[in-house]
């Protein structure tokens, strides 16, 4: 079945411990990103990758990471959590993001605490 | 800067009655619109890309229609089972951001 797996579904930590959020997909898209999801902003493009080793900020950059190095693969990284990062996230895949658009694939999301 | 704004932010319908989504955008210049659904706790599921003014796409109770300003997602007799929220994005020329809208929440009772 094609998807986009995230992991874990939920997620509580306290300030400072870093953590990963894993995305996988498996449709060989090119383009992947990350959102965060908070009521009454809708969703807003934290990173975006347009292929293998390519990424760049999008809109709310600040406090995470990321890396592309396998096609499938694009985790988010926060280094030292803080209260103002809890969300929910959504990771997202595209056949392209490049000069023919092509609709986003979403995971089903990743509720983080930061206490 | 690049901008979408969704209305009504929510909408409570009777099972049957036809109603519409409005989608307003600003962008520079249009890749490409996306419509999407929601429901709690999942990640939005795609329904509909429009690419130009005057284009139109169908499933089954929705329809969606594209101007130079705006799009509207039409909800033709819709049921319960519609009731989710629905997200408007866009994607400028230029650019690989996807801008979305902060959603329309649909309530369809019967």
């Amino acid at each position: 079945e094609a998807q986009v797996t995230q992991n874990p579904r939920y997620l509580i930590t306290v300030t400072g411990k870093k953590l990963t959020v894993t995305c996988s997909q498996n449709m060989n898209h090119e383009y992947m990103s990350w959102y965060r999801q908070d009521p009454g902003l809708g969703l807003r493009q934290i990173y975006y990758s347009m292929n293998v080793e390519v990424t760049d900020k999008g809109d709310v950059p600040e406090g995470y990471k990321v890396s592309r190095k396998e096609k499938r693969n694009f985790p988010l990284i926060l280094e030292s959590p803080s209260p103002n990062q809890t969300s929910l996230y959504f990771c997202a895949s595209s056949l392209t993001g490049g000069y023919a658009t092509s609709p986003l694939h979403f995971g089903n999301g990743t509720r983080l605490t930061v206490t | 800067e690049d901008q979408v704004t969704q209305s009504p932010e929510a909408l409570r319908l009777q099972e049957g009655e036809s109603s519409s989504l409005n989608c307003s955008y600003t962008v520079s210049g249009l890749r490409g619109l996306f419509w999407y659904r929601q429901d709690p706790g999942k990640g939005p599921e795609f329904l509909f890309t429009l690419y130009s003014a005057g284009e139109e796409k169908e499933k089954e109770r929705l329809k969606a229609t594209l101007t130079k300003k705006e799009s509207f997602l039409h909800i033709t007799a819709p049921k319960p089972e519609d009731s989710a929220t629905y997200l408007c994005a866009v994607q400028a020329i230029g650019t690989y951001k996807y801008i979305f809208g902060t959603g329309t929440r649909l309530k369809v009772l019967a």
